[in-house]
């Protein structure tokens, strides 16, 4: 069964500190996986994107890594601010045989509270 | 700007009435979703459309109904025949296509429905 799990459930951290938030998945055929950031009450917007051949991509003090081969990711956040107050879901697209989009399995997501 | 409006953002309903939530955007997609976000759960998908006058149904579709009358429009109606109806609601629009696109789905703000 196609399942993507996030840990931790909700996490509280000071301002200025570093956190990392982690999403395990057993989605196959895989296509990409993507993190998307929630604020209270709003839509979710993406902030990063990992393909199968990529291990780490950057977004200002975001960085997402990727290893496909344990089926992990984490989204590590530097420096945080308040405004990092959100929710973090990790969404993973399966692929199609004929190489097309599949479908989106989601995350519950990781509720990140940044106390100042 | 580009992006997609949801209406109304706050809604109460009694219970027995039908009720319908706005989606428009104006990015030129040809795909809408609707999903329904319950506290500690991650998105359900209700249903979806990937071009004009043909929509499909997703994992929770019972319940609900919509049409896809217009490109710019995905309108979500909640009968009354939905059990449990209160939630937040997020309609999303992506480009359509059979390529390894990265599928992102832009989201709009929300509507929360509340049965009394």
């Amino acid at each position: 069964k196609n399942q993507v799990e996030q840990s931790p459930q909700s996490l509280i951290i000071l301002e200025g500190k570093n956190c990392t938030l982690q999403c395990n998945y057993t989605v196959s055929p895989f296509s990409n996986l993507r993190w998307y950031k929630q604020d209270t009450g709003r839509g979710p917007v993406s902030l990063t994107i990992m393909t199968f051949s990529e291990n780490t991509k950057s977004n200002g003090r975001y960085t997402a890594t990727l290893d496909a081969d344990t089926k992990q990711s984490s989204l590590h956040i530097t420096a945080s601010q308040l405004s990092d107050s959100a929710s973090y879901i990790c969404v993973v697209r399966t692929m199609n045989y004929g190489g097309s989009q599949g479908n989106l399995i989601f995350g519950k997501g990781t509720k990140l509270s940044v106390k100042p | 700007d580009g992006g997609i409006t949801q209406s109304p953002k706050y809604l109460f309903r009694k219970e027995g009435q039908n009720v319908t939530l706005s989606c428009e955007q104006n990015l030129n997609h040809d795909a809408m979703y609707w999903y329904r976000q319950d506290p500690g759960q991650g998105l359900r998908l209700i249903y979806y459309s990937q071009i004009v006058n043909d929509f499909q149904k997703g994992d929770i579709a019972e319940g609900y109904s919509v049409s896809r009358e217009k490109k710019e429009s995905f309108p979500l109606t909640v009968t009354s025949a939905q059990k449990n109806p209160t939630a937040f609601y997020l309609c999303a629009s992506s480009r359509r296509g059979t390529s390894l696109g990265t599928g992102e789905l832009f989201f709009g703000e929300g509507s929360r429905l509340t049965v009394l």
